[in-house]
């Protein structure tokens, strides 16, 4: 089964306005990565934070983590059109090294 | 300058019909992962190998099998597809310690 739930399941934003979405987990983890993906293509990295971390900043892009609620967010700042993908958050369980399991992910539009 | 690649992109098959997809790495990653994705879901884990270590999801299907001769290449076998097996499969890489993974661009299977 799947670890992580996200919300929304789809966002349609103006560009340059932000986008939020939200992850939750099940299990205790060591890491939280977000990742997007393009129609049809593979995955691509976005941003990593650790369990010891609260927030992380890298370009355009912040997450949060709340190991107590057990949920992660990722804010994109000042969107534009080829930001629109699916955004995932997968996490590394402690209880089983390198098991990176992925949630439901969120479809972002960015309408021009 | 990939360094995840998968083969073929797309690989169409009868039902029924034994089919191996590939995926090879330059990376030199001990870390290899499979993923099922369908249509507007999550990837899904099948299978991951540390080095020749291989973990099996409880959920995977005896179906599908996986082999790993060597650090730079990964097959998926798929004994007997059925309807139900077509999506794109998704191979990804990955050094040990807090790392992203690298994902290659997926082959989308047709069962027909």
């Amino acid at each position: 089964s799947q670890q992580g739930e996200e919300d929304p399941q789809a966002l349609s934003i103006q560009e340059g306005e932000n986008a939020t979405m939200n992850c939750s987990y099940k299990t205790s983890i060591n890491n939280l990565q977000w990742y997007r993906q393009n129609s049809g293509r593979g995955l691509v990295h976005l941003i990593l934070i650790r369990s010891n971390e609260r927030e992380k900043h890298s370009g355009r892009l912040r997450v949060t983590l709340d190991t107590s609620k057990k949920s992660s967010s990722l804010l994109i700042t000042a969107s534009r059109a080829a930001d629109t993908a699916s955004y995932f958050c997968a996490t590394d369980p402690i209880s089983n090294d390198y098991k990176l399991s992925f949630g439901a992910g969120t479809t972002v539009t960015v309408r021009a | 300058d990939a360094m995840v690649i998968q083969n073929p992109r797309y690989q169409v098959t009868q039902f029924g019909k034994p089919v191996t997809l590939s995926c090879s790495q330059t990376l030199n990653h001990n870390v290899m992962y499979w993923y099922q994705q369908k249509s507007s879901q999550a990837p899904k884990l099948l299978f991951h190998y540390y080095d020749k270590d291989f973990n099996n999801e409880a959920d995977t299907p005896d179906n599908f099998q996986s082999r790993r001769p060597n650090t730079s290449f990964c097959f998926l076998d798929i004994r007997s597809p059925g309807l139900g097996d077509a999506a794109m499969y998704l191979c990804a890489t990955r050094t040990e310690g807090v790392t992203e993974a690298f994902f290659g661009q997926g082959t989308r299977l047709t069962v027909v």
